[in-house]
């Protein structure tokens, strides 16, 4: 089955700066990938997602790239707020089919400083 | 996207006990699905909930511990059965939103269960 592995698991960044978290995932089938942000006492939620038929995608300061041959993506975050920290998930999901499962990382908690 | 919510937010229960989880959507949806989220840890998919027939669950969970129901195509429970503190974690109700078999996956606020 799938296996996503995420680094870091802690990131610190001062606030301004950029972040960057990265994925690793293991099924070259996999064609979806969506990132999560999880705030403290919250249900995670989506923040932006990449199919495997684009390379990058972009969201006002968040943006994904996506590197099919080496099955890796990443999420990054620029001129990072105090708000942007918490813990981030990616995931990995192969075919067209929701009923296919999610297979997430292992989050990365990333504390903004202000 | 899809509005979830889970009844209720959070619970401090006895070892032995069952506790039961609602999940409501404010639009029909394809899949549904629960998850389980230990104190600092990633998720971990315990069940697709299938409307009208029983659900689908994953290695290492079973229908006794964890009966699910889904009795329309909005409305979802989880039950927690036998609980011990083990079972202390977030339970996370999850959608994929509207009709389309490959749309985005949407969760709810979760759950929070403590066992003593």
């Amino acid at each position: 089955g799938e296996n996503v592995e995420q680094h870091p698991s802690t990131l610190s960044v001062q606030e301004g700066d950029s972040a960057v978290i990265k994925c690793t995932y293991s099924d070259s089938a996999s064609n979806y990938f969506p990132w999560y942000k999880q705030e403290l006492g919250k249900g995670p939620q989506l923040i932006i997602d990449i199919r495997s038929n684009v390379g990058e995608k972009k969201d006002q300061r968040i943006a994904v790239t996506l590197n099919k041959t080496a099955k890796h993506f990443s999420l990054h975050i620029t001129e990072t707020q105090p708000e942007d920290s918490a813990v981030y998930f990616c995931a990995a999901r192969w075919g067209n089919n929701a009923g296919n499962m999610l297979t997430f990382g292992g989050g990365t908690r990333l504390m903004v400083k202000p | 996207s899809a509005v979830i919510s889970q009844k209720p937010s959070r619970d401090i229960c006895q070892r032995g006990t069952s506790l039961t989880i609602q999940c409501q959507v404010d639009s029909q949806v394809t899949m549904m699905f629960w998850y389980r989220q230990q104190p600092g840890q990633s998720l971990t998919l315990i069940a697709t909930a299938n409307q009208g027939s029983e659900a689908t669950y994953e290695s290492g969970f079973v229908i006794d511990k964890f009966p699910i129901s889904r009795p329309n195509l909005t409305f979802s429970t989880l039950t927690v059965s036998n609980m011990s503190p083990e079972d202390s974690s977030i339970y996370l109700c999850s959608v994929v939103g509207g009709q389309s078999l490959s749309g985005t996956q949407y969760f709810g606020p979760g759950t929070r269960l403590l066992v003593l």
